[in-house]
């Protein structure tokens, strides 16, 4: 079966712009994750979702960043005035029911590049 | 400060060796635990993981063992491969805090096994 895809696989934005970053879950998983990694560092909690409702944002850096989930399935993460320090390599993981021992599973990636 | 440490960034092991990565832990609370595996442009896969009642867990090639009042955990593969090689992340989870489900990784060590 499919597994998570993220698109674009690529984004090159420049310094102030908006930018939207999609992912397409595992069908029937409701737990949906967005993290973080920069280079040389692990992932880095983002926010959580459980179904359509955002359960935990604790990870969001600022509120240039937002996250939706409205049906349940795809999320889009969205930056607004995007930073050059923004430029990392932004993972979605889903897994099947959310409980902290369900296996997560990582899509591909979108790598921003902020110039 | 970093709650989940993997203190060498790479590691060389010869085919057919033993290979242990290691991982260092600060918070007693997390009570499950997972290594992953990523190979460039993918995202993280899951290989093993121990929930903190035990102290191993065996999956072919692979174990992991958990030393809790060490707050150390390792993961061994015997015997190494070439498609082993990969960048290994330790992670995290559970606790009785409201971000019991997010996964907090380690900085990863890069797993390289010669042929």
């Amino acid at each position: 079966g499919a597994g998570v895809s993220q698109t674009p696989s690529n984004k090159v934005t420049e310094k102030g712009k908006y930018v939207e970053l999609r992912c397409d879950p595992i069908s029937g998983h409701t737990a949906l994750y967005w993290y973080r990694q920069s280079l040389g560092q692990g992932p880095e909690f983002l926010i959580y979702f459980q179904g359509t409702g955002a359960a935990d944002d604790s990870g969001l850096p600022n509120d240039r960043f937002f996250a939706v989930r409205p049906e349940g399935s795809v999320s889009t993460l969205k930056i607004q005035r995007t930073e050059r320090g923004d430029s990392a390599v932004y993972l979605c993981a889903s897994s099947s029911s959310g409980t902290f021992t369900d296996t997560q599973y990582f899509g591909p990636g979108t790598r921003l590049t902020v110039l | 400060d970093q709650q989940v440490k993997q203190n060498s960034p790479s590691l060389s092991v010869q085919e057919g060796r033993i290979s242990i990565l290691n991982c260092d832990y600060t918070n007693s609370m997390f009570d499950y635990f997972l290594w992953y595996k990523k190979y460039p442009a993918e995202g993280p896969t899951f290989l093993i993981s121990i929930s903190s009642i035990k102290d191993k867990n065996e999956d072919g090639r692979f174990t992991v063992f958990l030393n809790k009042s060490a707050k150390h955990l390792s993961l061994h593969i015997v015997p190494s491969q070439p498609g082993d090689s990969a960048v290994y992340f330790c992670a995290t989870t559970g606790g009785s805090s409201g971000s019991a489900r997010q996964l907090t990784f380690g900085s990863g060590t890069q797993l390289t096994v010669l042929p």
